[in-house]
């Protein structure tokens, strides 16, 4: 059975890094695009970053682009999220979510989603 | 604000069927074809309701039912019951940007 488990998450202050983890186990993980996805308290979700399953492309969200760097790492079925100069506003839970298609385009249907993994940036 | 536009929420009654709006723009989705729709329960990840404007995946059930006209795409939900209770949320994309609606909350009476 496909699966996604993220950690990481944490308490960080403004102007701080964190690093995410997104472990897949169940599916042939160097074949899909991954994707972070995130929700703050009580909002929707909004897309972050995208990288191919080979990681040639990889694509971000204007809020983040420049600040966070998504990676991969196909020998470990891990991919990560790289967060640096936090801000308040990138508070949320964070999912980490598989492309549907085998090497499929960067705006592939999100199949599999993991659980989340909670951020809270205060000081 | 999203760049896709949602009802913030809909209700219905057990049995009765409801559609869910979401509006865009031709540069997403009047522009193509890949359109979904996600269901999440309250502390839940999200599920794959529908890819491709108006695919189902395995073990989707048939009472889940989507469609396109312009720029704007629809879900409509058949025989509702109870456990359709939960937040609902289109995507497109716009060039490499991936977009979600709003959301819509979807309260079974």
């Amino acid at each position: 059975q496909a699966q996604l488990v993220e950690s990481g998450g944490g308490v960080a202050q403004p102007g701080g890094s964190l690093r995410l983890s997104c472990e897949a186990s169940g599916f042939t993980f160097t074949n899909y695009g991954v994707h972070w996805v995130r929700q703050a308290p009580g909002k929707g979700l909004e897309w972050v970053a995208v990288i191919s399953d080979d990681g040639n492309y990889k694509f971000y969200a204007d809020s983040v682009k420049g600040r966070f760097t998504i990676s991969r790492d196909n020998s470990k079925k891990t991919l990560y999220l790289q967060m640096n100069s936090l801000r308040p506003e990138d508070t949320a839970v964070y999912f980490c979510a598989k492309g549907r298609s085998l090497f499929g385009v960067p705006w592939d249907s999100l199949d599999i989603w993991g659980q989340g993994t909670m951020v809270a940036v205060s000081s | 604000q999203s760049a896709l536009t949602q009802p913030a929420s809909v209700s219905g009654s057990p049995g009765q069927s409801l559609t869910i709006s979401c509006t865009g723009t031709t540069s997403d989705i009047g522009g193509h074809n890949y359109v979904s729709w996600y269901q999440q329960h309250p502390g839940k990840g999200p599920q794959l309701l529908i890819y491709g404007v108006t695919y189902r995946p395995s073990g989707v059930s048939i009472r889940f039912s989507a469609s396109k006209s312009g720029n704007t795409a629809s879900l409509t939900i058949s025989g509702l019951q109870a456990e359709d209770e939960a937040d609902y949320y289109c995507s497109a994309h716009r060039g490499t940007t991936v977009l979600f609606g709003g959301g819509t909350r979807l309260t079974v009476l």
